[in-house]
């Protein structure tokens, strides 16, 4: 059985502060690792994925997330936040199967 | 393309009642998925299928059926709602010939149960 655990559930930062959002899983056998996006009254979007090779991976709207298979985590940072940036954040585990495990959520909320 | 599809965005239902959630997607993907979202729990799988006519369990699906009788099309049953099943309920579908294909996710509907 797999888990992810999402150590904070809400994170507030000032706009143009750099975050990290943390994310920490367990598994028995090799993972791929996903962070999801969800803004106000909206589904779910995928906003970067780690499969395979290079273990930094980065997202188009400037966010980036390290897979460090020691520590088991895949924590994900952005080096300076905008307002727009205000979602919630959901991390997840696939073993390879038909199903994805997620965390339970990281709501990040910019101030300006 | 409309992508992922859900009927209706709000329900409120008394207990005992039943209902039916839609889901549909234009996108020919084979595996579809439904889940409920609680707060400070993330996602839970209810039931997922990989193809016209399966269905499968996932990781909370008592109080819940499912059925897949065309491809673009996924439904959700709930048969004699009770208050623990307030949720917001959402949909999402997968290409399908890899479990690394990115899901997609419909907008949600939101049920209340008194």
């Amino acid at each position: 059985a797999q888990s992810v655990t999402q150590l904070d559930s809400q994170v507030p930062v000032f706009e143009e502060a750099p975050v990290e959002l943390r994310c920490n899983y367990s598994s028995s056998v090799s993972v791929y690792l996903f962070w999801y996006v969800q803004y106000p009254n909206q589904g779910l979007q995928l906003l970067l994925k780690y499969l395979s090779g290079s273990t930094l991976v980065e997202s188009i709207n400037g966010f980036e997330a390290e897979f460090n298979k020691s520590q088991t985590s895949f924590h994900l940072r952005k080096p300076s936040v905008h307002i727009s940036d205000t979602a919630e954040y959901f991390c997840a585990v696939s073993d390879a199967g038909n199903m994805l495990t997620f965390g339970g959520g990281t709501r990040l909320m910019v101030k300006p | 393309n409309a992508g992922v599809t859900q009927t209706p965005k709000f329900r409120v239902l008394k207990t005992g009642q039943s209902m039916t959630l839609l889901c549909a997607q234009d996108m020919n993907h084979e595996y579809m998925y439904w889940y409920r979202q609680d707060p400070g729990m993330g996602l839970r799988l209810i039931h997922y299928s990989v193809g016209e006519g399966t269905t499968a369990k996932g990781e909370v699906p008592d109080g819940y059926n499912v059925s897949r009788l065309k491809k673009q099309n996924f439904l959700l049953g709930l048969e004699s709602a009770a208050p623990s099943q307030t949720s917001v309920y959402f949909c999402a579908s997968r290409e399908g010939l890899a479990f690394t294909d990115t899901q997609y996710f419909g907008p949600g509907t939101r049920l209340t149960v008194l």
